[in-house]
This record gives structure tokens, C-alpha cells and sequence, in this order.
């Protein structure tokens, strides 16, 4: 199956700094990649979708200015978490799809933030 | 609006099957996935249905009837390592995944 990979896979951090977190599709090119957040606990929650070289399309809720999302190329997204504070504490995890229909997203490995 | 309803907890012995429920409410149907998350992992692919019926891999099984909004997923011949959470995850008709809250499944030996 396709690979996607997440980096880094652990950060902690203090809190009003800002925070980047890579996406990459390893061996194909992701028409879409999504970005998911996830509490302990919880499922899964949507919190953008982004396509190569257009702006992200964000869930409502969800602050773009906070939560930037960069997806330059067809194999790499990045999220930057702004001026981090203690409730963006979560696990961060990104997926890539391809193709028309996207049936089958790939899952990264997640990121797991906490912010002191 | 659009909803996903599985059971939150369910626990089953070692060796046994268990089927996990999934009910749905959504704005279009282009499939329903099952994934299976191990705690502080990213979820895995297990199933895919868009038609109606039964799909079988191995273990698991994936049932799926669109009139009633109703699949399921059969794990059988249960192994410690099931013990996991079960998300089901619905793509509507914009393509996006409508995730329910995952299943708890503990398994005993």
C-alpha cells in the first residue's frame, strides 16, 4: 500500500510558539491531503482539506489563521500550528488520497503535540 | 445534518467473534470504510463497501445495506492483538469522511 509519512512524531513545546508539521506521500502524488485532529479519547475530527497549490478548505471551527496549512507540491503538506497554547495539545494526524473519487485515503502516523 | 452512530465499548473473549455496529445519517453515500486504530496510533484501512452485501478478508468481514444505513464489521477468531478501537467512517457526497466515534473493543483472554 502507499505510504505517507509524518515528521515530526512527537514535539512538545511552550506555549506561543509556533509549530510545523510535515506531511509526505512517499510513493505517489496526493491530489488532496487532510488534516485531522484527534483528543484522547475521541474520533477523528476533520480539520482541513487541502489540494496542491490552491488554499485549504477549512471545517468550520477551525481558525486558518491559527492552523496554516502549506501544500506545495503533490507530495508534501504542511501544517503550522500559531502561536501554540496548552488546548491545541492533541494528536495531529494527516492523510494523503488520490485519484477522482479519493475511496481510499492513506493515513500518516500522526503527531503528537503537547504545548506546556 | 449528518451522523454516525456505533456503540462506544464492547467487550469479547479471546478466540470468539464479535460483530461491531454502525448506523448512519448522511448527506449522500460513496462508501463506508472500517479502520482500526491501536491507542496512540494513526488508524489503519480494514474494509471498504459501496455496495450492498458482504465483503471477507481474512478474520474480518464487512457487511453493508444502504436502504437502512446499517454495516457492520465481523472479527472472528479473536486474538489479543484486536483489542483496539473500530472507527467507521462514511464518505458523503462531497467526498468527504464523516467519522463516527470509534468502537473500544477489549478483548479477554
Amino acid at each position: 500500500g502507499a505510504v505517507v509519512s509524518q515528521h515530526p512524531s512527537r514535539v512538545i513545546c511552550k506555549s506561543g510558539t509556533s509549530v510545523k508539521i510535515e506531511c509526505r506521500s512517499l510513493d505517489f502524488q496526493a491530489t488532496t491531503m487532510f488534516w485531522y485532529r484527534q483528543f484522547p479519547k475521541q474520533s477523528l475530527m476533520l480539520m482541513a482539506t487541502s489540494n496542491e497549490g490552491s488554499k485549504a478548505t477549512y471545517e468550520q471551527g477551525v481558525e486558518k489563521d491559527k492552523f496554516l496549512i502549506n501544500h506545495a507540491s503533490l507530495t508534501l503538506s504542511t501544517l503550522t500550528v500559531t502561536s501554540a497554547h496548552p488546548e491545541d495539545s492533541s494528536f495531529y494526524i494527516c492523510s494523503a488520497g488520490f485519484g477522482l473519487a479519493l475511496e481510499t485515503q492513506y493515513f500518516g502516523p500522526g503527531t503528537r503535540l503537547l504545548v506546556l | 445534518g449528518q451522523n454516525i452512530d456505533q456503540p462506544t465499548e464492547m467487550t469479547a473473549t479471546e478466540g470468539a467473534i464479535v460483530q461491531i455496529n454502525c448506523t448512519y445519517q448522511t448527506s449522500g453515500f460513496n462508501g463506508l470504510f472500517w479502520y482500526q486504530q491501536h491507542a496512540g496510533e494513526a488508524p489503519t484501512f480494514l474494509s471498504y463497501n459501496v455496495l450492498d452485501g458482504l465483503e471477507e478478508k481474512g478474520r474480518f468481514s464487512s457487511f453493508l445495506s444502504r436502504s437502512k444505513g446499517y454495516s457492520y464489521l465481523l472479527l472472528k477468531e479473536l486474538q489479543m492483538k484486536d483489542s483496539a478501537s473500530y472507527l467507521c467512517a462514511v464518505m458523503d457526497s462531497n467526498y468527504q469522511l464523516i467519522w463516527g466515534a470509534g468502537t473500544k473493543l477489549i478483548i479477554k483472554p
